[in-house]
């Protein structure tokens, strides 16, 4: 069975103090694979497409990575204005399907 | 550029009832999505359209949900009746085309969070 699973479920972090969210899958053949980061109240917003083992994105304090079978969110020297959930998805080649994991609620203390 | 566009923005009915949601997608995107989402969990897809035809509905609730996008831009989500468990964020969303063999990024509307009492 296709699955997505995002871990942690929360993360409290210090201000500046820098950390990883992984997605793993488990899906029978990726054709890409997304980061989405959504506020409390707003739909999710896109951040990366990752589409094979190796590649790196990076938009200001984030930088998404992806091997064969988990992508990390990594976060520098995070701010209060990072708090918000982080979201994965993947895209399956056969049907063009995508699956959301369940999010990691990141929190920022000032 | 325009982003997607969702109304209403809450509605509140009592189960056994019919609500309506309305997406109007940005301008071009030939693909649209319906998600549910509940509280706590990621989105959860219903239905997928491309232009007017639909690709992917095998998590629609068919008894009681249905959905329409007509002439391939705005499209409708309707559930009659509702039940307590409908009670979440219902996500639009669009992207360019999805199956040429690219993964295209989608862009979300800001939901309708749906409560039913």
């Amino acid at each position: 069975e296709d699955q997505v699973t995002q871990s942690p479920e929360a993360l409290r972090l210090q201000e500046g103090e820098s950390s990883s969210l992984n997605c793993s899958y488990t899906v029978s053949g990726l054709r890409g694979l997304f980061w989405y980061r959504q506020d409390p109240g707003k739909g999710p917003e896109f951040l990366f497409t990752l589409y094979s083992a190796g590649e790196e994105k990076e938009k200001e304090r984030l930088k998404a990575t992806l091997t064969k079978k988990e992508s990390f969110l990594h976060i520098t020297a995070p701010k209060p204005e990072d708090s918000a959930t982080y979201l994965c998805a993947v895209q399956l080649n056969r049907d063009d399907k995508i699956i959301f994991g369940k999010g990691t609620r990141l929190h920022i203390l000032p | 550029e325009a982003g997607v566009a969702q109304s209403p923005r809450y509605k509140i009915i009592e189960k056994r009832q019919s609500v309506a949601f309305w997406c109007n997608p940005i301008s071009g995107h030939a693909t649209l999505y319906w998600y549910q989402q509940i509280l706590g969990q990621g989105p959860k897809l219903l239905i997928q359209f491309q232009n007017n035809g639909v690709v992917d509905d095998s998590q629609l609730p068919k008894d009681r949900f249905s959905a329409e996008r007509l002439k391939g831009v705005d499209s409708t989500l309707k559930i009659q009746p509702a039940k307590l468990e409908d009670s979440a964020v219902y996500l639009c969303a669009s992207s360019l085309r999805s199956n040429s063999g690219g993964a295209y990024e989608q862009y979300f509307g800001p939901g309708t969070r749906l409560t039913v009492t």
